[in-house]
């Protein structure tokens, strides 16, 4: 089966400006998650989605970050303004039933 | 609140010898156990899950519920086995996010 897609698999951008990153799920995977990897850390949750509804976005600054997933397939991670503190990699990863789940490369992000 | 613990960042062992990955953890409930692996510019994979009970690339991991520990174990270190793995659980249900630990880079050394 095809894994996780997500693109672009780097962006440098400078502190304010906007970025948005995109994560195409395995098919039929109805879960889909959005990590942020900071150097040295491991992958924290920034929001989960369940079809194309948010299941937990506790984690998510929703004064710059938002997420969709308009269809239940495809969706899109934003940042806007970026602070220097975003740099990191954003993972995407989603799973079926009961299962455990499958990451994509990531996205390195770095700001300026 | 769920946590995941990783006192090691670094580990070093020589090929041949034993390896034990260290994990400790902190849950209310009864969690479902991870080890994930990532080789050097590959992606984030699963290695291994508790409830399977299987060994993958000769490692194995006993969940402890009584020192809340889900040690990763593996008697003969391979050089290729160097990589980062991160312990993760999950509190299972309709919410399968996972917490992660910090990760220990293990490398081993020929």
């Amino acid at each position: 089966e095809a894994g996780v897609a997500q693109s672009p698999r780097y962006k440098i951008i400078e502190k304010r400006q906007s970025v948005a990153f995109w994560c195409n799920p395995i098919s039929g995977h109805a879960t889909l998650y959005w990590y942020q990897q900071i150097l040295g850390q491991g992958p924290k949750l920034l929001i989960q989605f369940q079809n194309n509804g948010v299941v937990d976005d506790s984690q998510l600054p929703k004064d710059r970050f938002s997420a969709e997933r308009l269809k239940g397939v495809d969706s899109t991670l934003k940042i806007q303004p970026a602070k220097l503190e975003d740099s990191a990699v954003y993972l995407c990863a989603s799973t079926g039933m009961s299962q455990p789940q499958h990451f994509g490369d990531g996205t390195r992000l770095s700001i300026l | 609140a769920q946590r995941v613990t990783q006192p090691e960042k670094l580990l070093s062992v020589f090929k041949g010898a034993p390896v034990e990955l260290k994990c400790n953890y902190s849950y209310s409930g009864s969690p479902e156990l991870f080890w994930y692996v990532q080789y050097s510019r590959q992606r984030l994979q699963l290695l291994l899950r508790h409830i399977s009970r299987e060994s993958i690339k000769g490692f194995t991991a006993d969940l402890n519920k009584g020192e809340t520990s889900f040690h990763l174990k593996k008697p003969f270190a391979q050089e290729e086995d160097s990589a980062m793995y991160y312990c993760a659980l999950t509190g299972g249900g309709s919410n399968y996010k996972l917490t992660f630990g910090k990760g220990t880079l293990l490398t081993v050394n020929p």
